[in-house]
């Protein structure tokens, strides 16, 4: 059982349409983060969202994380080519056995032009 | 700064054979982690040091693979002998810390066994 589930796995949608993808957990964290990852490259930092509610907005993408910090999601308006690439959602968790940090199992998007 | 930089970018290697994956962490960054990335299983993590130290090994599947980091600036992640099972993109990331800040990526190094 992953702590980060990803829905949806996989997203093909039309340039210039509206698209949310999810990161849910059953627990806290205190943080969550979401990486873009292109075809060929490696996972690229986009956002921290710390406080529950918070609401980050890059140009087209608006983050939120839940009230209770225990969701996050990913909302891009108007989709382009450029933001084809898997969407990862990754933060740390605090458990008896230590300090993890870890990635959800992410969601590949496909922007058709 | 370059990034995180990782050699070779692609590897085609015959069952049984050493393969060592190499990376460069950006300055000053004191975590270095390397993930194995599969359609299967997403982004697994195999080790990550702090200070060139090893601080939990516990993803690493099994004996043939081994990681060292003999100094802040190279990291090397090695498996002797190679198996087919073993074909996957392997990433190096590092950090200034090891859960409060974003990790960087290096490009990956794709790795095929056959």
């Amino acid at each position: 059982t992953q702590l980060l589930e990803q829905s949806p796995q996989f997203l093909s949608i039309q340039e210039g349409e509206n698209l949310t993808v999810y990161c849910n957990s059953s627990s806290v964290f205190s943080s969550l983060q979401w990486y873009r990852q292109e075809p060929g490259e490696g996972p690229v930092l986009l956002v921290t969202v710390v406080t529950g509610g918070e609401v980050k907005k890059l140009k087209r993408l608006t983050f939120q994380f839940g009230d209770a910090r225990k969701d996050s999601s990913l909302h891009i308006t108007a989709a382009q080519p450029g933001d084809t690439g898997l969407y990862l959602c990754a933060g740390p968790f605090f458990s008896n056995t230590g300090n993890q940090f870890y990635f959800g199992t992410g969601t590949s998007l496909t922007v058709i032009p | 700064d370059a990034g995180v930089i990782q050699s070779p970018r692609h590897e085609v290697t015959e069952m049984g054979q050493e393969v060592t994956l190499r990376c460069k962490p950006i300055s000053g960054h004191d975590y270095l982690f390397w993930y194995r990335q599969t359609m299967m299983r997403g982004l697994e993590l195999l080790i990550y040091f702090n200070n060139n130290v090893p601080i939990d090994d516990s993803g690493m599947p099994e004996d043939r693979f081994s990681a060292k980091m003999p100094n802040a600036s190279f990291s090397t992640l090695k498996i002797q002998p190679s198996e087919p099972r073993d074909s996957a993109v392997y990433f190096c990331a590092s950090s200034p810390g090891r859960t409060r800040y974003g990790y960087t990526f290096g490009s990956g190094t794709r790795l095929t066994v056959v």
